[in-house]
């Protein structure tokens, strides 16, 4: 089974340029989660989505940060326009339902450093 | 809120040593805990998690962890430390008082010594 994919895996951009990130969650998982992950931090929620549907978007900064997922499968999170403070890891991750409880598969994640 | 402390940033042990990784929790209510390992370049991976069954979890790769209540703690454990248990281990959160979201702490790096 394959896992979470995300793309690009590395990214390098000037500040105040554009940069967008995708990410295919695993097959038949209706929940999709942005994460934003610091050096030596533990990741943070940016939003989730049931299908198509974000229900919490409540720490995304709207003034540049947007996302979305259309149909429900992939989804592409953007920032217009990036700042130095943006440069981390940004994490999707994915499960099969909303719970609290459930497993949420995590993908490799990209690293963008904006210069 | 619910927030997590993982006490030391780095831990180091020698190959075949005991692993123990702290986490401290406070929550309102009894919360879901979680406990993820992460390897260089790649996404987090479950290791166990505790969901008001028993309170001795036991996970993958040979970690275990024992929610305590009256400590607030949930801390991960391993009798034999392996060099390939070397990665960086995250505890997390989740219930009403998040608003169930997941929270993690700032995760702990172990070193495994040869």
């Amino acid at each position: 089974e394959a896992g979470v994919v995300q793309s690009p895996r590395y990214k390098i951009i000037e500040k105040k340029q554009p940069v967008a990130f995708w990410c295919n969650p695993i097959s038949g998982h209706n929940t999709l989660y942005w994460y934003l992950q610091n050096l030596g931090q533990g990741p943070e929620l940016l939003i989730r989505y049931e299908n198509e549907e974000a229900v919490d978007d409540s720490q995304l900064p709207k003034d540049r940060f947007s996302a979305e997922r259309l149909k429900g499968v992939d989804s592409t999170l953007k920032i217009q326009p990036a700042e130095l403070g943006d440069s981390a890891v940004y994490l999707c991750a994915s499960s099969s339902g909303g719970a609290a409880f459930n497993e949420q598969f995590f993908g490799p994640g990209t690293r963008l450093t904006v210069l | 809120a619910q927030s997590v402390t993982q006490l030391g940033s780095h831990v180091s042990v020698s190959e075949g040593a005991l692993v123990l990784l702290r986490c401290n929790y406070s929550s309102s209510v009894p919360p879901y805990l979680f406990w993820y390992v992460q390897y260089p370049n790649q996404g987090l991976q479950l290791l166990l998690k505790y969901t008001s069954a028993a309170t001795l979890v036991k996970g993958i790769n040979g970690f275990e962890a024992e929610f305590k209540k009256s400590e607030t703690s949930f801390h991960l454990t391993k009798p034999s430390a392996h060099m390939s248990d070397a990665a960086e281990y995250f505890c997390a959160v989740s219930g009403p008082d998040s608003s169930y979201k997941l929270i993690f702490g700032s995760g702990t790096r172990l070193l495994v010594r040869p």
